[in-house]
């Protein structure tokens, strides 16, 4: 079946920088999704990826579809500890196939 | 606009148990879905309805999972007998896809039903 590849599993960093993350897979997919999600919580949709080689931005949050359609990166900057939770990357084909997630921590 | 919403919110059986989930998707939102996340992964689609149908449930355990949308509207999951490993939050999503396989419509997910089978 299809398997994404997310990483890293978990990041500590300092209130005020940035981070990045990204998803690879072997196989193609026609949407890439990024959600956070907080302990106790569903999901929540933080951007959505349409196009091959399409950037978007959503505030601090920047993500890109990469152009071979086999993965995506999601950059925060400016990190604030209300960042803090799970990040996860999903491909859509038929259906959604999500990451295992990354873990972010944010010190203050 | 009112999210998706599910019952209970916390369910801790002994294993052998039944157990059912409630979702009630977002108004107007044509399409549902159940996933399950165990502990440390990414959610796994179970089951996909559009309306009152059946698209994919090629995941599901079907030997002892079972799930209905009747009215096209709100849906039930259910586990019978529950296992050990079946210990994960059961999440309930949903988009207004009306026409499928187009591209993935955007999925909003409820809060999820923990699951604890002792």
């Amino acid at each position: 079946g299809q398997q994404l590849n997310q990483s890293p599993q978990s990041m500590f960093i300092q209130e005020g920088e940035d981070v990045s993350m990204n998803c690879t897979s072997s196989s193609i997919f026609n949407t890439w999704l990024w959600y956070k999600q907080d302990p106790g919580e569903g999901p929540v949709l933080l951007i959505a990826l349409y196009k091959a080689g399409e950037l978007t931005s959503n505030g601090r949050l920047t993500a890109q579809f990469g152009i071979t359609r086999k993965d995506s990166f999601l950059n925060i900057s400016a990190s604030i500890p209300s960042d803090v939770g799970i990040y996860f990357c999903a491909g859509g084909a038929e259906k959604l196939v999500f990451g295992k997630g990354m873990k972010l921590t944010v010190n203050p | 606009e009112a999210g998706v919403a599910q019952s209970p919110r916390y369910k801790i059986i002994e294993k052998r148990q039944s157990v059912a989930f409630w979702c009630n998707p977002i108004s107007g939102h044509a399409t549902l879905y159940w996933y399950q996340q165990i502990l440390g992964q990414g959610p796994k689609l179970l089951i996909q309805f559009q309306n009152n149908g059946v698209v994919d449930d090629s995941q599901l355990p079907k030997d002892r999972f079972s799930a209905e949308r009747l009215k096209g509207v709100d849906s039930t999951l259910k586990i019978q007998p529950a296992k050990l490993e079946d210990s994960a939050v059961y999440l309930c999503a949903s988009s207004l896809a009306a026409t499928w396989p187009d591209s993935p419509d955007t999925q909003y997910f409820g809060p999820g039903t923990r699951l604890t089978v002792l």
